[in-house]
């Protein structure tokens, strides 16, 4: 069965530095998703990516963060200087449609820990 | 503004009887989608059921059921036959067309804990 995959599941880092956040989507997937989830929290969208473009953003994705399908496979989140308050699970997430019907499917998660 | 509320923090059930976990959400959409994700200790987001704003039926998936009341705004997830593996998070979430890069927002999510 098709997933998306993450990679690192964990990462721990200094404040201040740079974190790259990677994921498979589903093949034939077309939008691209990033999600985080402070501990005990609930999940809050950052950013979807369509056509090798931000479609939309939160205000929580301010210019800290970028996202990038450097090739036909992967999709990544940067954070460029890490903060104490990005100490989060990141979820990467896909979804084959072009409408509001289709689910999203996520990855397991990276958790980052900025110390 | 919250656009998906879940009032219940933390519910608790007994293995076997079913549970309803409350879900309301507000939009001026006519066409919209609506989800329900579990959030087992492990962390990953399992799909759990889909309803769409013009569904005349309720949505159902195995002991998963989706009590849908679109005048009052809710779509209330119903398990039915707990069983213990069903202890989890449990996050309702929307989608508007009006979303260019169609998101989902999610609610705060139900801690369920089913008992022997």
């Amino acid at each position: 069965e098709p997933e998306v995959t993450q990679t690192p599941s964990h990462q721990v880092t200094q404040m201040g530095q740079e974190v790259i956040l990677r994921c498979v989507p589903i093949s034939n997937h077309l939008y691209f998703y990033w999600y985080r989830q402070i501990l005990g929290q609930k999940v809050e969208f950052l950013v979807s990516f369509y056509n090798n473009e931000i479609s939309e953003k939160s205000e929580i994705f301010d210019d800290q963060f970028s996202v990038e399908r450097p090739d036909g496979s992967n999709f990544t989140l940067k954070i460029r200087s890490t903060k104490l308050e990005d100490s989060a699970m990141y979820f990467c997430a896909s979804s084959g449609g072009t409408s509001y019907t289709g689910e999203l499917f996520f990855g397991e998660g990276s958790r980052l820990t900025v110390l | 503004a919250q656009k998906i509320t879940q009032t219940q923090p933390g519910m608790f059930v007994q293995e076997k009887e079913a549970v309803t976990l409350d879900c309301t959400y507000d939009t001026s959409d006519q066409s919209y989608g609506l989800f329900w994700y579990k959030q087992p200790s492990s962390g990953e987001m399992i799909f759990l059921i889909y309803q769409g704003s013009y569904d005349e039926q309720n949505a159902t998936e195995g002991r998963y059921s989706l009590n849908f009341q679109k005048a009052r705004k809710s779509a209330n997830l119903v398990i039915s036959a707990s069983q213990l593996g069903d202890s989890a998070m449990y996050f309702c979430a929307m989608r508007e067309p009006r979303s260019a890069g169609y998101a989902l927002n999610f609610g705060k999510g139900t801690s369920l804990l089913v008992t022997p």
